[in-house]
């Protein structure tokens, strides 16, 4: 119940294609839902998060697409860019907790 | 940079020492959560601290692990005994204390056990 499945593990696109990747949760108690990036040797970065009162949220290039009763949500990276190749991860947690519950990653690379 | 500051960023420890991680949150910043990522992995939680106080402690081993985050100074993530499985990095993340669900995380901590 408390997991957070994510796919593909590794992701290769195009420069200018788009980059999806998908979560599902079982929780229904979860009520936010983060996506971070990971550069090798970093530290996570927050790059967009969701409430479950909406269904989309954009920031620039990237779109989070969520479906509450299929308990899925996805990231979206429109006009990928080689600067993008990095590792994703989704996340989910309850009533601001901040316990997040991570998938597993995803590897993206973007070709030039 | 006023961001959240770990040390030591590398460190290395036979088998049986013990390792010390720090981690200096956020200015303003009053909640300090540790998570490890082993290999391949994702992250996972280990503990949820305040100021001089254990929040929620469901994610760390039952023993040879401890947390701390005293009224002055870093939080503290100690680890007795190290064994290799221990090989992992350690990452500090902090939040304001009006809580948005927003973490910010630090660079983390690699700890190789030989």
């Amino acid at each position: 119940q408390q997991q957070v499945k994510q796919s593909p593990q590794s992701l290769i696109v195009q420069k200018g294609g788009i980059s999806i990747i998908n979560c599902a949760y079982e929780n229904t108690a979860f009520d936010y839902f983060p996506w971070y990036q990971q550069f090798p040797g970093k530290g996570p970065a927050l790059l967009i998060a969701i409430r479950p009162d909406v269904s989309e949220k954009k920031e620039g290039r990237f779109t989070i697409s969520f479906n509450k009763s299929a308990k899925q949500f996805s990231l979206h990276i429109m006009d990928s860019q080689p600067g993008d190749s990095a590792t994703y991860f989704c996340a989910a947690s309850k009533s601001n907790t901040g316990k997040l519950i991570f998938g597993q990653g995803t590897t993206l690379q973007v070709k030039p | 940079n006023a961001g959240v500051m770990q040390n030591p960023r590398h460190l290395v420890r036979r088998r049986g020492q013990e390792a010390r991680l720090r981690c200096s949150p956020m200015k303003g910043h009053s909640h300090v959560y540790w998570y490890r990522q082993l290999p391949e992995e994702g992250l996972k939680f280990m503990v949820y601290l305040q100021k001089e106080n254990i929040i929620d402690e469901s994610g760390m081993p039952k023993e040879r692990f401890s947390a701390e985050f005293p009224k002055e100074g870093p939080s503290i993530l100690r680890i007795q005994q190290v064994v290799r499985g221990d090989s992992a990095a350690y990452f500090c993340a902090s939040s304001p204390p009006v809580g948005t669900g927003e973490l910010f995380f630090g660079e983390g901590s690699r700890l190789t056990v030989l």
